[in-house]
């Protein structure tokens, strides 16, 4: 099956900072990725779609001037959380789709903010 | 509006045994439903899924799922269940026209030796 990867797999940072969060489909093109969040022991909540070339559209309630989303090339997302907090550590996970309907999902990225 | 539910927080087996994991869901249209596994720390893996055709579909790792459109439910069996079958489990559907999922709460199945 296809493959999505996420750098890092894990980062801690101080609060105030910002950090990067890369996702990259490494065998197909994805004009389309999804950011998604968990917290421990629960779902997935979707946070925004990412699309290739133009703005990120972002669910409901989630701030997109602190989860910034960039699609810059058809293979790489990057999501910067900026001016990270504690309640910002998370599981973040990238997912996206490939031929077949199906998404495929990057490894996820623990962000713990101190 | 689209949803999926997943009423059970935990499943626990014995080893050797069948396992269900239940899930149903509420969609517009024809429903596109998936089943994912979670490990501990890592991304979901792909299962299976129903898109049309047979009801019984058959996936990753000896895992199936039933399609049953009158009681709008989509369930993951196993016929044995193993250890290592042991993770979070998720159902998902996708929002008709787009390539947005919705996940269920997750089910988190615990097999016995």
């Amino acid at each position: 099956g296809a493959v999505v990867s996420q750098h890092p797999s894990w980062v801690i940072c101080k609060s105030g900072t910002s950090v990067k969060i890369e996702c990259r489909s490494l065998d197909f093109q994805a004009t389309t990725m999804f950011w998604y969040r968990q917290f421990p022991k629960q779902s997935l909540m979707l946070m925004a779609t990412s699309n290739e070339g133009s703005k990120a559209t972002y669910e409901q309630g989630v701030e997109k001037d602190k989860f910034l989303i960039n699609h810059a090339s058809l293979t790489l997302s990057t999501l910067t959380v900026t001016s990270a907090h504690p309640e910002d550590s998370s599981f973040y996970i990238c997912s996206a789709p490939e031929s077949g309907n199906e998404q495929y999902f990057g490894p996820g990225t623990r962000l713990t903010v101190t | 509006a689209q949803s999926v539910a997943q009423p059970e927080d935990q499943v626990n087996v014995a080893e050797g045994n069948p396992l269900t994991v239940k899930c149903t869901y509420s969609v517009s249209g024809n429903p596109y439903l998936f089943w994912y596994v979670q490990y501990p720390n890592r991304g979901l893996q792909f299962l299976l899924k129903y898109i049309t055709g047979d009801n019984l579909v058959k996936g990753s790792y000896g895992f199936e799922a039933e399609f049953n459109k009158s009681q709008t439910s989509f369930h993951l069996k196993k016929p044995s269940a193993l250890v290592s079958d042991s993770a979070l489990y998720f159902c998902a559907v996708r929002v008709s026209g787009t390539y947005k999922y919705i996940f269920g709460t997750g089910t988190r199945l615990k097999v016995l030796a």
